[in-house]
């Protein structure tokens, strides 16, 4: 257990709709990014937000949106879906400020996988 | 801009034979590597990292991996393959210039299977 929490585990939904994604850090870690991996695509990095703030943004669509709240949980809202977007959307979580050694060492929650029918 | 390739998307070895999942990288300053785990239907657990202290590097479950910067390489190695082993494995890179971001850049991956 990495301690990253993610919910729902399993989501279906139609083509033009709008979910939202949950994603609760490690106790303390204040950096959260999101990444899909999907067969096409593979795993790649959609964003990062840092204590609220947005930090990095890779190649997340215009579609797509998150936030992180004061209490450091964060949410991927994703809209006018298609069926391109079927993929599992994981959480991952890190503090910078626990020194160098684990600066970059990120921890992946269990992923939301996401259908689009 | 940084990248991994690993070589071969399929690797099937014997139980009790030498595990090698090759990771080549791309970088234009020294970065962080990394290799992750994903066990069907689980997220990805983190193998080991490498973050320039030393250029060999232990991790979990009897793995290791050698930092080669002459070859800038990072190719992970197990010397006795166990059917728990069975899995995708992930190479990844993370700038290393203490900036805002450590995002994570991510290989094809490399399915092991473990034959019997």
């Amino acid at each position: 257990d990495s301690g990253v929490t993610q919910t729902p585990k399993h989501l279906i939904t139609a083509t033009g709709q709008r979910v939202t994604l949950r994603c609760s850090p490690r106790s303390g870690d204040l950096s959260v990014y999101w990444y899909q991996q999907s067969l096409d695509q593979g795993l790649q990095f959609l964003i990062q937000y840092y204590n609220g703030e947005e930090r990095a943004k890779g190649n997340i669509l215009e579609r797509f949106s998150a936030q992180q709240f004061p209490d450091l949980h964060s949410e991927l809202n994703l809209s006018s879906l298609e069926l391109g977007d079927s993929a599992l959307y994981f959480c991952a979580s890190s503090n910078p400020e626990r020194g160098p050694i684990s600066y970059n060492e990120q921890f992946f929650g269990p992923g939301t996988r996401l259908t689009v029918l | 801009a940084q990248s991994v390739t690993q070589l071969g998307s399929h690797v099937s070895v014997s139980e009790g034979a030498l595990v090698l999942l090759r990771c080549n990288y791309s970088s234009s300053v020294p970065p962080y590597l990394f290799w992750y785990v994903q066990y069907p239907n689980q997220g990805l657990q983190l193998l080991l990292k490498y973050t320039s202290a030393a250029t060999l590097v232990k991790g979990i479950n009897g793995f290791e991996a050698e930092f080669k910067k002459s070859e800038t390489s990072f190719h992970l190695t197990k010397p006795s393959a166990h059917m728990s082993d069975a899995a995708e494995y992930f190479c990844a890179v993370s700038p290393n210039y203490g900036g805002a971001t450590n995002k994570l850049i991510f290989g094809t991956g490399t399915l092991l299977a473990v034959q019997p």
